[in-house]
């Protein structure tokens, strides 16, 4: 297993542009979730996937944004009409499910997003 | 809301010293606590996690203890490295809830 993946690494855009982001969990996890960090921060969450189903997101999560995992895969994170402020790190998260013993959220490598 | 919070914000020491990080949380209702390890642009590596009926964890170098009633964590790493020099994040998990929520990190520099 390779871990979390995240694509792209990097996406430098211009504001009132769309963006979307994938991210590949942990095979067989099937919890996701999705934080943003910010320079000098920690990670802040945005929205968790329980398989398939969206089950909590954070007040963070404006109506420009939006999170879907349709197979109970891989999730895309899109950002819509971007503003100077969504600049950040968006880190995506896995874990495996209840009773496994292993309680670990396991993160991707980020994708670091520039909005010009 | 659970608030964390993680002092020193940075810290020098030399190679070989014993160092301690700290975190302190304000809800002690949690369910676990995971301490990463976050390189400069990179993304975080978990360094060990404590479940809030145990009392510590260690794994190698790394030693972190828990203190639910105080609301407190220490990360004790022995005999520092400069492969060390990294930001160490807290995280706390809350009873009832599946998301973390993270201090703003202690940045590390261990030098030669």
């Amino acid at each position: 297993d390779t871990g979390v993946s995240q694509n792209p690494r990097h996406k430098i855009t211009k504001r009132g542009q769309n963006v979307t982001f994938r991210c590949d969990p942990i095979s067989e996890h099937n919890r996701l979730y999705w934080y943003r960090q910010t320079l000098g921060q920690g990670p802040e969450f945005l929205t968790y996937f329980q398989n398939e189903a969206q089950l909590e997101k954070s007040r963070l999560l404006s109506d420009r944004f939006s999170a879907e995992r349709p197979k109970g895969s891989f999730s895309t994170l899109e950002i819509q009409r971007t503003e100077q402020g969504d600049s950040a790190m968006y880190l995506c998260a896995s874990s495996p499910s209840p009773g496994t013993g292993d309680e670990t959220q396991y993160f991707g490598p980020g994708t670091r997003l520039l909005v010009l | 809301k659970q608030e964390v919070t993680q002092i020193p914000a940075a810290l020098s020491v030399p190679e070989g010293e014993n160092l301690v990080l700290n975190c302190s949380f304000t809800d002690s209702a949690i369910y676990n606590l995971q301490w990463f390890r976050q390189d400069p642009g990179k993304g975080l590596t978990s360094l060990l996690l404590i479940q809030s009926s145990q009392r510590e964890q260690t794994s190698g170098r790394l030693n972190a203890s828990l203190d639910k009633s105080s609301g407190r964590s220490t990360l004790y790493i022995a005999a520092s490295q400069p492969g060390d020099s990294a930001t160490y994040l807290c995280a706390v998990r809350l009873t009832g809830y599946s998301t973390l929520t993270f201090g703003k990190g202690t940045m590390l520099l261990v030098s030669p």
